[in-house]
């Protein structure tokens, strides 16, 4: 495909059940990135990989959360025993390499936790 | 603490008229900033760029202007037309990190309105 595809596009799951989110990058592109969108903010980095090395997950909120890029190129984003704040748009990027070039952003994965 | 500020939430123009859109940032290592359109359900798309050592940009209807010492940039979109009603995003990121990531900081937004 063109573009960043993500899915599911929607997923409501109940407190303490697991989610796994989708991303396939643009094909050939090295670098991929996670975000978290909540209601009325910006984008929130994540973590970062650069082929299949996580070189980055500073910005995961607590060890509950979890991302892997095995073959370079698909990328899940695992959350355990989901809580309510984990609620939020969950937005994939990639770009051509890991500095200086802009990065694409897929459609996003809604995460409603009731 | 916001290192990328957009203070206005929400700027309505009218069609024909320009559109300005400003950015603050205060991390001094940032030189490498971005400017993102996003439309209700779509992930952000990317607009425009520009990396320190410029002072502007342009691509056709958008300018982006970057002030290194106030820390400030702006976008112009000129002439704006009702397509453009979205929310615009501020993204800014060091160019070199030692072992990090271009992770991008953003800001949190500004509504922009076009009306016919």
């Amino acid at each position: 495909g063109a573009g960043v595809s993500q899915s599911p596009r929607y997923k409501v799951a109940k407190r303490g059940q697991d989610v796994a989110l989708r991303c396939d990058p643009i094909s050939g592109h090295v670098s991929l990135f996670w975000y978290q969108q909540a209601l009325g903010q910006g984008p929130e980095f994540l973590t970062y990989f650069q082929n299949e090395a996580q070189l980055d997950k500073s910005g995961l909120p607590s060890d509950r959360f979890f991302a892997e890029r095995p073959e370079g190129s698909v990328s899940t984003l695992k959350i355990q025993r989901t809580q309510q704040e984990d609620s939020a748009v969950y937005l994939c990027a990639s770009s051509l390499a890991a500095s200086g070039y802009e990065q694409y952003f897929g459609p996003g994965t809604r995460l409603t936790v009731t | 603490d916001q290192q990328v500020k957009q203070n206005s939430p929400s700027l309505s123009v009218q069609e024909g008229r320009i559109s300005i859109l400003n950015c603050d940032y205060t991390n001094s290592m940032f030189d490498y900033f971005l400017w993102y359109k996003k439309y209700p359900a779509e992930g952000p798309t990317f607009l425009i760029s520009i990396s320190s050592i410029k002072d502007k940009n342009e691509d056709g209807r958008f300018t982006v202007f970057l002030n290194k010492s106030a820390k400030h940039l702006s976008l112009h979109i000129v002439p704006s037309q009702p397509g453009d009603s979205a929310v615009y995003f501020c993204a800014a990121s060091p160019l070199f990190t030692q072992g990090g990531s271009e992770k991008l900081v953003f800001g949190k937004g500004t509504k922009l309105t076009v009306n016919p």
